[in-house]
């Protein structure tokens, strides 16, 4: 059956780069696009960017500068790396499949020195 | 971006109840390819979200179907018929027409 599960650090420090794997399986990453969602305290769901089947990315310009979704097929993972942190960015980062119809459990990231 | 307004922020209702959320959007939803990408989303208490419906009004894969969605353009809405106790927690809606994709602020659905 469809599984998604994000694995993160859990503490960040601010400035410093984060950087989250969802690991999938089910169904292969060449055939859906992937989206990465987050919950924060501040601004509840967010939408983040999402890559395509074919590899291509597109992003919440809120993010564009410091977000980087990436890929390895073979390995049915889907990357987000984002630097630059702040507190703001503390909350749960999520990994969904499509059109939003799966997702993962979440992974919590606080933002704190 | 487009801007997505729920109401009610928050709903009390008895078991058995049925109840309605609205979901306006400030742009309509229309997408190039003719089709309406606006969801409804609910996060059960300490979960994650789970869709409900796509589409409008198309119902997601398992999904009870006391759960209806209606609308177009610039103005939806969620229909629960009959609540049950498995439909507490917050209920958002999504639109997947424009990037950014953007979410609605949620409406929290309690019990009496």
């Amino acid at each position: 059956q469809v599984q998604l599960k994000e694995t993160g650090p859990g503490l960040v420090q601010p400035t410093q780069t984060l950087s989250i794997t969802c690991t999938v399986s089910g169904f292969s990453l060449t055939s859906y696009y992937m989206q990465w969602v987050r919950q924060t305290p501040g601004k509840g769901l967010e939408w983040m960017g999402f890559i395509r089947s074919g590899g291509s990315t597109e992003y919440n310009s809120e993010f564009k500068s410091r977000l980087s979704i990436s890929r390895d097929t073979s390995k049915n993972q889907v990357f987000l790396k984002m630097n630059s942190l702040k507190t703001e960015d503390t909350g749960v980062y999520y990994c969904a499949r499509g059109a939003f119809a799966y997702w993962g459990q979440g992974t919590l990231v606080t933002v704190s020195s | 971006d487009v801007v997505m307004t729920q109401t009610p922020p928050s709903l009390s209702v008895a078991i058995g109840q049925s109840v309605s959320i609205s979901c306006k959007s400030s742009q309509s939803l229309v997408h190039s390819d003719g089709k309406t990408y606006l969801n409804w989303l609910l996060q059960n208490p300490g979960q994650s979200p789970k869709r409900l419906i796509y589409q409008v009004s198309n119902l997601g894969s398992g999904v009870p179907d006391r759960f209806s969605g209606t609308g177009s353009e610039k103005d939806f809405t969620l229909k629960i018929s009959r609540v049950e106790a498995e439909d507490l927690g917050v209920y958002h809606c999504v639109q997947a027409t424009h990037v950014p994709y953007t979410f609605g602020a949620g409406t929290k659905l309690e019990l009496k």
